[in-house]
């Protein structure tokens, strides 16, 4: 039933390492987003993928790097993690009847990079 | 580019009307929406405003002004479950860009 979800919910690594995150949402919509909140809870939008195809890319390391298989998954890899990656990440999702207005968060994924 | 202001925080008596403030500067409107996230969860949708005036829903309410850059939130007959963040976001020009703002930590006392 869970409308949109994401893996893993915890998430510790080290400096350097390679890892990704899975989101997937079930509510047929095509649209999704991924979000970092850092520590003063600023949520800022890191990338939206309409169809599978990019339409944001903001002032993102390349380090990080989304891939969207189908339009009901889209998945972050990030590579040689650094300190300051340290965050929660939202996935999210949109419908085309709302436009990105009403986006559907998923639980989030905290990341710590020691 | 665009910049969004809103208190930090705010506190509040359980049963009464809080209103919070959002302001913002934006290079281009597609429309403003608020979102409510409680501590350690995931925002979730409230409303959004593409044209100016008051758009109510249930004991929440959400108000716009364009030309004054100008939304608030309006929170009636206060419920402890409110305590949370409120963040108020804009969509500006570029399709799909969209910035929320630093978000108002509300306090509902009892």
């Amino acid at each position: 039933d869970t409308a949109v979800s994401q893996t893993p919910k915890y998430l510790v690594t080290q400096m350097g390492n390679d890892k990704s995150i899975k989101c997937e949402q079930n509510l047929g919509h095509d649209t999704m987003y991924w979000y970092k909140q850092d520590s003063k809870k600023f949520l800022k939008i890191m990338f939206s993928y309409n169809n599978k195809e990019l339409i944001i890319n903001e002032t993102v390391p390349n380090r990080f790097s989304p891939k969207s298989p189908d339009k009901a998954h889209l998945n972050l890899h990030i590579n040689s993690l650094e300190l300051g990656d340290s965050a929660v990440y939202f996935c999210a999702s949109s419908g085309a009847g709302t436009g990105p207005y009403e986006q559907y968060f998923g639980p989030g994924t905290r990341l710590t990079v020691t | 580019g665009q910049n969004i202001d809103q208190p930090t925080e705010m506190t509040a008596t359980e049963g009464a009307i809080v209103q919070i403030n959002c302001t913002y500067q934006t290079s281009g409107f597609n429309g403003l929406f608020w979102y409510q996230q409680h501590a350690g969860e995931a925002p979730t949708f409230l409303s959004y405003n593409v044209l100016d005036g008051l758009e109510e829903k249930g004991r929440f309410s959400s108000f716009l002004s364009r030309s004054k850059g100008y939304s608030y939130l309006l929170l009636k007959e206060l419920q402890m479950k409110d305590s949370a963040s409120y963040l108020c976001a804009v969509w500006g020009l570029g399709g799909q860009n969209f910035v929320f703002g630093p978000g108002t930590r509300l306090s509902v006392l009892p």
